[in-house]
């Protein structure tokens, strides 16, 4: 059973483009986020859904955009894309936005030509 | 604002040592630590992950500690396996977001 699944797995696209990523999560959690990994492996908080509602924006450029139709779901949509967007993408989940434990999805590999 | 880091970056080891990997945060404010393992073009998993209020966490041959009055964590893992391999990451929570330190990319060696 996928705790946390994100959909695609390899993204390639030209500059310029519309894309999304989906990430669903099946452990009844109240809290989804969404993390960069930059190419040097680094990882940053981008986003943190509570309950379909928005509470963390990591100062994330307006071309990124989460929608999250319900608390299961957390999709980022990122407009014109930009060489820089070039990461990886990690969709997370804990139960709620304290201090509980986080649960990572396996990544999106982004790559923008 | 809060920085993790973690020492060393990277650390080579050959089967069956006791190693420890270090993470230091500049403020004690926070919920919990967790470690995480990444394989290579792998997502995270979670191994460990101590509430501010404790001390320290075991599971199997990892063993984490927490010391927040001085801002640093410790994982131990004992009797390393070549499978240990991967790179090692601890983050910190303050309310409603992890940040993460630079990671320990750990060899093990047969």
């Amino acid at each position: 059973d996928t705790a946390v699944s994100q959909t695609p797995k390899y993204l390639v696209t030209q500059m310029g483009n519309d894309k999304s990523i989906k990430c669903e999560q099946n452990l009844g959690h109240d809290t989804m986020y969404w993390y960069k990994q930059d190419s040097k492996k680094f990882l940053k908080i981008m986003f943190s859904y509570n309950n379909k509602e928005l509470i963390i924006n990591e100062t994330v450029p307006n071309r990124f955009s989460p929608k999250s139709p319900d608390k299961a779901h957390l999709n980022l949509h990122i407009n014109s894309l930009e060489l820089g967007d070039s990461a990886v993408y990690f969709c997370a989940s804990s139960q709620v936005s304290g201090g509980t434990e986080q649960f990572f999805g396996p990544g999106t590999r982004l790559t923008v030509l | 604002k809060q920085e993790v880091t973690q020492i060393p970056a990277a650390l080579s080891v050959p089967e069956g040592e006791n190693l420890v990997l270090n993470c230091s945060f500049t403020d004690s404010a926070i919920y919990n630590l967790q470690w995480f393992r990444q394989d290579p073009g792998k997502g995270l998993t979670s191994l460990l992950l101590i509430q501010s209020s404790q001390r320290e966490q075991t599971s199997g041959r990892l063993n984490a500690s927490l010391d927040k009055s001085s801002g640093r964590s410790t994982l131990y893992i004992a009797a390393s396996q070549p499978g240990d391999s991967a790179t090692y990451l601890c983050a910190v929570r303050p309310p409603q977001k992890l940040v993460f330190g630079t990671g320990t990319r750990l060899l093990v060696s047969p």
